[in-house]
């Protein structure tokens, strides 16, 4: 059992371009989370979807987008990376038990913008 | 706006002792509230979950209460460990998202 996979899991980007991070999760979860964490920081939430198709903004959502298809997939689009953008990206997914119900993470995708 | 916050935001003990960490959070409907721990350079690892009908979890070593009136919750940590290092970090929930601390750094030395 997989759980939740996002790739890759490093990557060195140049000012300007873009590039998608990937994560899929198997466990037939609605609500997927997209969060960053910068250096000695707790984690901020830039996009969540309550299932295909129904995506909304979290707490920093400029410079990124993203796109639910299937209930499997969630990819996070960063446009013209700048340094700002340097971080690292976790991909969640959850239940929806009394609210959101657990919530399970990928390993992360370490992000370094130059 | 839910803010979450996390006190003390490092920590520094010696093995064996019992220790607390905070978690306090300023609207209190919330639905559940959930512990991790991350490891440095790792993701995170669910710890404990309580739902908001509930007052406390318990995991082993691990016990985690829940005060909503007051916002606040803690976790307790029985006979600390160096194996227990980590970063704790907890989350509280509304309808359909979590809202994270910045988290507690915690040394255990032996």
């Amino acid at each position: 059992n997989a759980g939740v996979t996002q790739t890759p899991k490093f990557r060195i980007l140049k000012i300007g371009q873009s590039m998608t991070l990937q994560c899929t999760q198997d466990m037939n979860h609605n609500y997927m989370y997209w969060y960053r964490q910068d250096p000695g920081m707790g984690l901020k939430l830039i996009y969540y979807s309550v299932g295909a198709g129904i995506t909304d903004k979290g707490e920093v959502p400029n410079g990124y987008n993203v796109s639910r298809s299937t209930t499997e997939d969630f990819p996070l689009r960063l446009e013209l990376a700048a340094p700002s953008q340097t971080s690292v990206y976790f991909c969640a997914s959850s239940s929806e038990f009394s609210g959101v119900g657990e919530l399970f993470f990928g390993e992360g995708s370490r992000l370094t913008v130059l | 706006k839910q803010e979450v916050t996390q006190i003390p935001a490092a920590l520094s003990v010696p093995e064996g002792e019992n220790l607390v960490l905070n978690c306090s959070f300023t609207d209190s409907a919330i639905y559940n509230l959930q512990w991790f721990r991350q490891d440095p350079g790792k993701g995170l690892t669910s710890l404990l979950l309580i739902q908001s009908s509930q007052r406390e979890q318990t995991s082993g070593r691990l016990n985690a209460s829940l005060d909503k009136s007051s916002g606040r919750s803690t976790l307790y940590i029985a006979a600390s460990q160096p194996g227990d290092s980590a970063t704790y970090l907890c989350a509280v929930s509304g309808t359909y998202k979590y809202i994270f601390g910045t988290g507690t750094r915690l040394k255990v030395l032996a």
